[in-house]
């Protein structure tokens, strides 16, 4: 079976630390992976999204990036981060097709005081 | 540019009623999905319906598509207190992306 990892479960950096975020899959080849960003008490928004090792697609303009150096890794990061940087950030994956629904990580919680 | 609105936002109903949540989105797409997410939690896939006409029931939940209205619903029926959660409705993005367009989410309570 197929099960998505993500470290750390809980993160607090000062502003203009850099930031690394990690996300692995296992038991599945070749997966669509996003990272998307949570506010408290609001929507999803989705960040990045990769459909193959070094393929990243940016929604948001901003501090963040990200990179897929291996088929089930996602990584984001930051150079500086910045008070509004603070959320739950969630990775997911989803078979290539999209005809299946996305599977979450357990998440990311990020505080920057 | 596809969009995904829910509504209501906030639900606060009592144990044993029946309700709806409903999801509108604004282009073509024949797959959406709902999740639940729990405080402080991630999201959990509940349900995928993927062609018009599309009804899934797990329990006390029972989502429907409806690709021509573009509309979803997803049903509650005789609330627990269990199902207190926000809800999300997502629909995917057919043009050629890869993307999964999520909508605001719906916080229901459910009071004993």
């Amino acid at each position: 079976s197929q099960t998505i990892h993500q470290w750390p479960a809980t993160l607090v950096q000062p502003v203009g630390s850099p930031l690394s975020l990690e996300c692995t899959v296992e038991g599945t080849s070749n997966p669509n992976l996003y990272w998307y960003r949570q506010a408290a008490g609001r929507g999803l928004q989705l960040l990045f999204y990769s459909v193959g090792i070094g393929q990243i697609s940016s929604e948001v303009p901003q501090n963040l990036s990200a990179s897929r150096p291996q088929d089930r890794q996602f990584i984001l990061s930051s150079k500086k981060l910045l008070l509004s940087d603070s959320g739950f950030y969630l990775c997911a994956w989803s078979v290539v097709s999209v005809r299946d629904t996305q599977y979450f990580g357990p998440g990311t919680r990020l505080t920057v005081l | 540019e596809l969009k995904v609105e829910q509504n209501p936002l906030f639900l606060s109903m009592q144990e044993g009623k029946n309700y709806t949540i409903y999801c509108n989105y604004s282009t073509t797409s024949d797959r959406l999905y709902w999740y639940r997410q729990d405080p402080g939690k991630s999201l959990e896939s509940l349900f995928v319906l993927l062609s018009n006409g599309a009804v899934k029931q797990e329990g006390r939940l029972m989502a429907s598509l409806d690709t021509k209205a573009r509309l979803s619903t997803l049903h509650i029926t005789a609330a627990v207190h269990d199902l207190s959660a926000t809800y999300f409705c997502a629909v995917a993005d057919v043009s050629g992306t890869y993307k999964y367009i999520f909508g605001t989410g719906t916080r229901l309570k459910v009071l004993a």
